[in-house]
């Protein structure tokens, strides 16, 4: 079966410091990948998607970015923190019409 | 462009009663319609989907949905709540155009008094 992992699960980062979570998913081949970020009372905003290695879409424009070095790892990434960056990160492979998350990261910028 | 409305942000209901969540889709052809469940500090869990046929679809958990083109709506329901269904639930849309995107509904927290 499949299964999606995402670290670190929380995080406390001051502003301007960079940033890395990583995403991998186990247990399927050439999946669709994605970032959400999830601000309290906002809903699932989409972030970045991927169709496969080296490829990736940027939904909204902001300091962070994406990679995809290997077919079942996604990264998030930014150089330097803005407050505004703080929520829960997730994660989620999809194929045939459906989305599945990862457990997502929590992340503070203080 | 696609949009997805939860008009409820936050809803109270009793264990044992009923429940209904509402959802309202903005879309020009038929679309990919989902329900996902999120517990406190978790990722998303989908419940159910519709894509066609039959508009009333089951799911996980004993909740069920209704495709009801004419309201554009796809409310989530189950008769009778748990106190563990406590949760925020999301509506998603996806165009069946390109299906590798959803858009989802800003939620709807449940809250379960015993």
């Amino acid at each position: 079966s499949q299964t999606i992992h995402q670290w670190p699960a929380t995080l406390v980062q001051p502003v301007g410091s960079p940033l890395s979570l990583e995403c991998t998913v186990e247990g399927t081949s050439n999946p669709n990948l994605y970032w959400y970020r999830q601000a309290a009372g906002r809903g699932l905003q989409l972030l970045f998607y991927s169709v496969g290695i080296g490829q990736i879409s940027s939904e909204v424009p902001q300091n962070l970015s994406a990679s995809r070095p290997q077919d079942r790892q996604f990264i998030l990434s930014s150089k330097k923190l803005l407050l505004s960056d703080s929520g829960f990160y997730l994660c989620a492979w999809g194929t045939s019409n459906e989305q599945y998350f990862g457990p997502g990261t929590r992340l503070t910028v203080t | 462009a696609q949009s997805v409305t939860q008009p409820d942000i936050h809803i109270t209901v009793s264990e044992g009663a009923s429940l209904e969540l509402r959802c309202n889709y903005s879309y020009g052809a038929t679309p990919y319609l989902f329900w996902y469940v999120q517990s406190p500090g978790q990722g998303l869990q989908l419940l159910l989907k519709y894509f066609s046929g039959d508009t009333l679809v089951q799911g996980i958990k004993g909740f069920e949905a209704e495709f009801k083109r004419s309201q554009s709506s796809f409310n989530l329901r189950k008769p009778s709540v748990h106190w563990s269904d406590a949760a925020e639930y999301f509506c998603a849309v996806g165009a069946t155009y390109n299906t590798d995107k959803l858009i989802f509904g800003t939620g709807t927290r449940l809250q379960v008094f015993p």
